[in-house]
């Protein structure tokens, strides 16, 4: 059983630059929520997934965007970069009627570097 | 007044000790409560969740929870080398609301 994958695990970018992150949840899961780490910081939510529409958004700018696939995989894009997007980015998978109870599977994290 | 509290620690405890974890948060509609432990250079994974008010045991670990005083904990009894990590309080108010907090950082010493 295939857990939650994330894709690339790392990379480097530069200021002024767009990264697209993917995600493909863990088999039988629906739900797709992006979160953001720094160093030392608790993951800040970004925004979640569910057929295919964004359900809920947290504090983050609209240079953060996202998509669900039919395939309940998920994108996340960041266009122009800042030296403060640097971070783990998180993917998390559940159930549409778990997420309410905060249920979570956590892929590996793909670690960005803004230079 | 932050929504959600946490001790980033770190907090050091002897191997074989009871280590004891505490989150505060602001949001009384928040109505699950879960604790996920976060190895160094990994993600979150979830170990322990409560739903309502007083404790809830699972092996070495025991979540408690206090409603009226808004505080949920994490005891680890007989801590271990590997329960060293760092323990993340997360909250959800049964909307689609949730909140991670920062994070205690815990270490067992042999």
């Amino acid at each position: 059983d295939a857990g939650v994958t994330q894709s690339p695990t790392h990379l480097i970018k530069t200021r002024g630059q767009q990264v697209t992150l993917r995600c493909s949840p863990k088999s039988g899961h629906d739900t797709v929520s992006w979160y953001q780490q720094a160093l030392g910081q608790g993951p800040q939510f970004i925004f979640q997934y569910y057929e295919e529409e964004e359900r809920q958004r947290g504090n983050f700018p609209d240079r953060f965007s996202g998509h669900q696939f039919p395939n309940y995989s998920s994108e996340l894009n960041v266009n122009a970069l800042l030296l403060g997007d640097s971070a783990l980015y998180l993917c998390a998978s559940s159930l549409s009627r778990t997420v309410r109870t905060g249920e979570l599977f956590f892929g590996e994290g793909s670690r960005l570097t803004v230079l | 007044q932050k929504e959600v509290e946490q001790n980033s620690g770190p907090l050091s405890v002897p191997e074989g000790a009871i280590a004891s974890l505490n989150c505060t948060y602001s949001d009384r509609v928040s109505q699950s409560f879960f604790w996920y432990r976060q190895y160094s250079g990994k993600s979150p994974e979830l170990i322990m969740s409560i739903y309502s008010n007083g404790d809830k045991e699972d092996g070495r670990f025991t979540a408690q929870l206090n409603k009226a005083s808004q505080y949920v904990s994490l005891l680890i009894r007989d801590s271990q080398p590997s329960d060293s990590a760092t323990y993340l309080c997360f909250f959800s108010t049964g909307g689609f609301k949730t909140i991670f907090g920062a994070g205690t950082r815990l270490f067992v010493k042999a």
